[in-house]
């Protein structure tokens, strides 16, 4: 079935330093790719989106480009910042009949001044 | 800005008792889902609804989870009896998505803490 796989956490980094977060996606259509952030104890907030591919999603400074031929859909920022200090979930969703997003696992990334 | 409320923030109940959520939309809203996420992981889906209707509850523990929207905007969330493994993060998200919009980004409440002791 489909599926999200993204590194293992903890990520930790130096304030400034360059951010990638790895994921990589097994979907049998052309899935929507998402990246969601989680600060802690709050929900889930939508940080960029990209619905097909060689989109660039972008947002605060964060980006992702939808890779076809890589199934992969990495986050990068090129200066992290100590408020940067959340769990990201990358997720893919299928216009099919159920509209449903499939999460990744998430990775923390802690980022110390 | 429209946000989705969900009440309570906490929980904590013991096992065998029973024990509700509540998630308001954001308004105009026609699809509402409910995630379970245990700690450290990412969040599952549990039931998704359309207007009134379930469209897909095929992850929900029907034996002691039930979920409603009596009148398509606000939803309720229960368990009975609860378990220890029941203890996890609840989180309502909703969208706007109909079947003939693409408006089908998720907006998520600051969701439901419940610990079963």
């Amino acid at each position: 079935g489909d599926s999200v796989t993204q590194m293992e956490g903890p990520v930790t980094l130096s304030e400034e330093a360059f951010l990638t977060i790895n994921c990589t996606y097994t979907a049998t259509g052309y899935p929507s790719l998402f990246w969601y952030v989680q600060y802690p104890g709050e929900g889930l907030q939508l940080l960029l989106k990209a619905t097909k591919a060689d989109d660039k999603g972008s947002n605060k400074g964060f980006e992702a480009t939808y890779r076809k031929e890589t199934t992969s859909f990495h986050l990068e920022k090129g200066s992290v910042q100590v408020s940067d200090s959340a769990v990201y979930f990358c997720a893919l969703f299928m216009m099919d009949s159920s509209y449903k997003l499939i999460f990744g696992s998430g990775t923390r990334l802690l980022v110390r001044p | 800005e429209a946000e989705v409320a969900q009440s309570p923030r906490y929980k904590i109940t013991e096992k065998s008792q029973a024990v509700a959520f509540w998630c308001d939309p954001i308004s105009g809203h026609a699809t509402l889902y409910w995630y379970r996420q245990i700690l450290g992981q990412g969040p599952e889906l549990l039931v998704q609804f359309q207007d009134e209707s379930v469209v897909d509850d095929s992850q929900l523990p029907k034996d002691r989870f039930s979920a409603e929207r009596l009148k398509g905007v606000d939803s309720t969330l229960k368990i009975q009896p609860a378990e220890l493994g029941d203890s996890a993060m609840y989180l309502c998200a909703s969208s706007l998505a109909r079947r003939e919009t693409s408006s089908y980004e998720q907006y998520f409440g600051p969701g439901t803490r419940l610990t079963v002791t």
